[in-house]
């Protein structure tokens, strides 16, 4: 069964720019979920789309938007890039059912630099 | 709002000292509890995790944790650290609700750095 993937693996950006992330989850997987990782703060959540609807969402900016497609493949993205945006985005999935744990499984994370 | 706390930033052993990595949580109901371990370049990945029962609960590679509930606390513990256990460890912690589970709310991290 293949794990969660996302891509791209590595960017580098300018300030000001935007950029889009993109992950698909584990097959039967319906809800995926969005971290930014930084140092010293850990994971701060993001938010997560389940059957295509946004269903929590984090204390992030407005310039940091998702969606999820009819295939649970979902996509994060930035507009108008700060310097502090630089961070390990992670994607994770999970199955959203009747006695579901909330485990989540993690993807390998897009490394995100802007200069 | 819930919020997971993690003491020790950094921690570092040498081979074969014992490990335990402290967490508290501040949600008050049911909870899940879980540890996630990242090792370098790798994606992070379930140790253990607790649902009921058995309040100690053993993972993969000799890790076990206990849930103490009336010390909102879930402590990652090792008998004997190995060089290979170098990575970053996160407590996580979600609120049982409906059947269902809350999202998952993360620790800051703490780095373990085993010296050969």
């Amino acid at each position: 069964k293949a794990g969660v993937t996302q891509t791209p693996r590595y960017l580098i950006k300018t300030r000001g720019q935007q950029v889009t992330l993109s992950c698909s989850p584990i097959s039967g997987h319906r809800s995926v979920s969005w971290y930014q990782q930084t140092p010293g703060q850990g994971l701060q959540f993001l938010f997560e789309y389940f059957s295509e609807t946004q269903r929590n969402k984090g204390n992030f900016p407005g310039r940091f938007s998702g969606r999820q497609f009819s295939n649970s493949r979902s996509e994060m993205n930035v507009s108008t890039l700060e310097l502090g945006d630089s961070a390990l985005y992670l994607c994770a999935s999970r199955m959203l059912q009747v006695l579901d744990t909330g485990e989540l499984f993690f993807g390998e994370g897009s490394r995100l630099t802007v200069l | 709002a819930q919020s997971v706390s993690q003491h020790n930033h950094h921690v570092i052993l040498s081979e074969a000292a014992s490990l335990e990595l402290g967490c508290n949580y501040s949600y008050g109901g049911t909870v899940n509890l879980f540890w996630y371990v990242q090792y370098p370049g790798q994606h992070l990945q379930l140790l253990l995790k607790y649902f009921s029962g058995d309040p100690l609960v053993k993972g993969i590679k000799g890790f076990e944790a206990e849930f103490i509930k009336s010390k909102f606390s879930f402590n990652l513990r090792k008998p004997s650290v190995q060089w290979s256990d170098t990575a970053e460890y996160f407590c996580a912690v979600n609120e049982r609700w409906a059947g269902s589970a809350r999202q998952l709310t993360f620790g800051s991290g703490t780095q373990l750095t085993v010296l050969p």
